[in-house]
């Protein structure tokens, strides 16, 4: 079945600094990459996605890179601030419609 | 922007009763509707996927008799908890698209649902 695998499941980093999230998926016809931010009781907000024919996208301080070859994709965040401590899910569409979600990387931006 | 509204936010009922959770699409067709269940520190785990007219697909492992989604119209979806148990607490979300193949996930507020 559809599989996306999320490292790592906890990531501390100091303000200012880059902190990077990786997601592998099985399915090499998926075709959309989001990546969302979830806060504790929130629903998930959509903060970056991609699209399969894209290798690379950035918005301000967020930034997704894509790897179909590998089926991998990365969520970077630069200049790190402590409203970014959240939890985010990377997931990708399998068929038509349906998302499969990742595991979750807790965040915690370090004053 | 695309608003899905989802409601309760939160209900507390007791073991043995049913539970109704709402999302409407507020300015938009919903022609397919996602439920996911999330536990504590946990992922969403989608449950059922619902077009519009038509009965919902579920996945594996989801009981279709217990959680009845209900999917009438292009603006509203329906989960209904049946015989409620504490192990059916949990977060639940549900997620709108306007479908044909288009990019745009909208997700409800979600529904604390504490069984007791």
């Amino acid at each position: 079945g559809e599989n996306v695998e999320q490292h790592p499941s906890t990531l501390s980093v100091q303000e200012g600094d880059s902190a990077v999230i990786k997601c592998t998926y099985s399915d090499s016809a998926s075709n959309y990459f989001p990546w969302y931010k979830q806060e504790l009781g929130k629903r998930p907000q959509l903060i970056i996605d991609i699209r399969s024919n894209v290798g690379e996208k950035k918005d301000q301080r967020i930034a997704v890179t894509l790897n179909k070859t590998a089926k991998h994709f990365s969520l970077h965040i630069t200049e790190t601030q402590p409203e970014d401590s959240a939890v985010y899910f990377c997931a990708a569409r399998f068929g038509n419609e349906k998302l499969t979600f990742g595991t979750g990387t807790r965040l915690t931006i370090i004053p | 922007g695309a608003v899905v509204s989802q409601h309760p936010s939160w209900v507390i009922c007791k073991s043995g009763t049913s539970v109704k959770i709402e999302c409407r699409s507020l300015d938009f067709q919903a022609t397919t509707m996602f439920w996911y269940r999330q536990f504590p520190k946990q992922s969403l785990m989608l449950m059922a996927t619902s077009n519009e007219g038509s009965k919902a697909t579920y996945e594996q492992g989801v009981e279709k008799d217990k959680f009845l989604i209900n999917h009438a119209s292009l603006t509203l979806s329906t989960l209904t908890v049946t015989s409620a148990h504490p192990e059916d607490s949990s977060f639940y979300i549900c997620s709108a698209t306007p479908g044909q193949g288009g990019y745009g996930y909208t997700f409800g507020s979600g529904t604390r649902l504490t069984v007791v």
